[in-house]
């Protein structure tokens, strides 16, 4: 069974939309998550941290269930330029567990 | 935030060559340094784990005679595919931790003809 695993997508809205991804993840000891976003033929780029009580940065929420093991992604009123792929990030030790990412195009 | 860099950015070469990729901290100490690949469509791939000073740990199914890492300082590790093969062109970025968070390097595109 993968660390992490995310639906990959792709996710197809429109303009104004609202979206959300889930990732569930195996380790149960599992310390700290985070959301990244991935251009095409760059980098990760962390998009936000998930805490335990939810945490919302302008139209994007996160939200971690330890109980049921999994964080979703919650993006609101979707702009064109949200279109990347989002991947869900678990750290367990000293380790980093990346999902596969789930693609997102936001249609005009 | 932190800042990581790569060099190169890109790099073409013929089968058979080795090819070296630099990954370096700007503006922090890393003692932990970690190599990823990406293939096109795909996740991230840890390949091994860089320490300060000590050898590296590869991942499962990763050379290590093939892919060499040294981290020779607290703010530099290079990673060295040697022998390259068309099957080892690949997106390879490296990260360091800042205490909590990760950073990654803008990637280095390996191109084997």
């Amino acid at each position: 069974r993968k660390e992490v695993e995310q639906d990959p997508g792709p996710f197809n809205v429109p303009e104004g939309a609202t979206v959300a991804f889930n990732c569930t993840y195996s380790n149960s000891a599992s310390q700290s998550f985070f959301w990244y976003r991935q251009d095409c033929r760059k980098e990760p780029k962390l998009l936000m941290s998930v805490y335990s009580s939810g945490n919302e940065d302008g139209r994007f929420t996160a939200q971690l269930n330890r109980a049921s093991q999994y964080i979703s992604l919650l993006i609101r009123d979707s702009k064109l330029s949200d279109s990347a792929t989002y991947l869900c990030v678990v750290n367990a030790g000293n380790q980093f567990y990346f999902g596969t990412g789930t693609s997102l195009t936001v249609i005009p | 935030g932190a800042v990581v860099s790569q060099h190169p950015s890109w790099v073409i070469c013929k089968s058979g060559t080795s090819v070296k990729i630099e990954c370096r901290s700007l503006d922090f100490q890393a003692t932990t340094m970690f190599w990823y690949r990406q293939f096109p469509k795909q996740s991230l791939m840890l390949m091994a784990t860089s320490n300060e000073g000590s050898k590296a740990t590869h991942e499962q199914g990763v050379e290590k005679d093939k892919f060499l890492i040294n981290h020779a300082s607290l703010t530099l590790s290079t990673l060295t595919v040697t022998s390259a093969h068309p099957e080892d062109s690949s997106f390879y970025i490296c990260s360091a931790r800042d205490f909590y968070e990760q950073f990654f390097g803008p990637g280095t595109r390996l191109t084997v003809l």
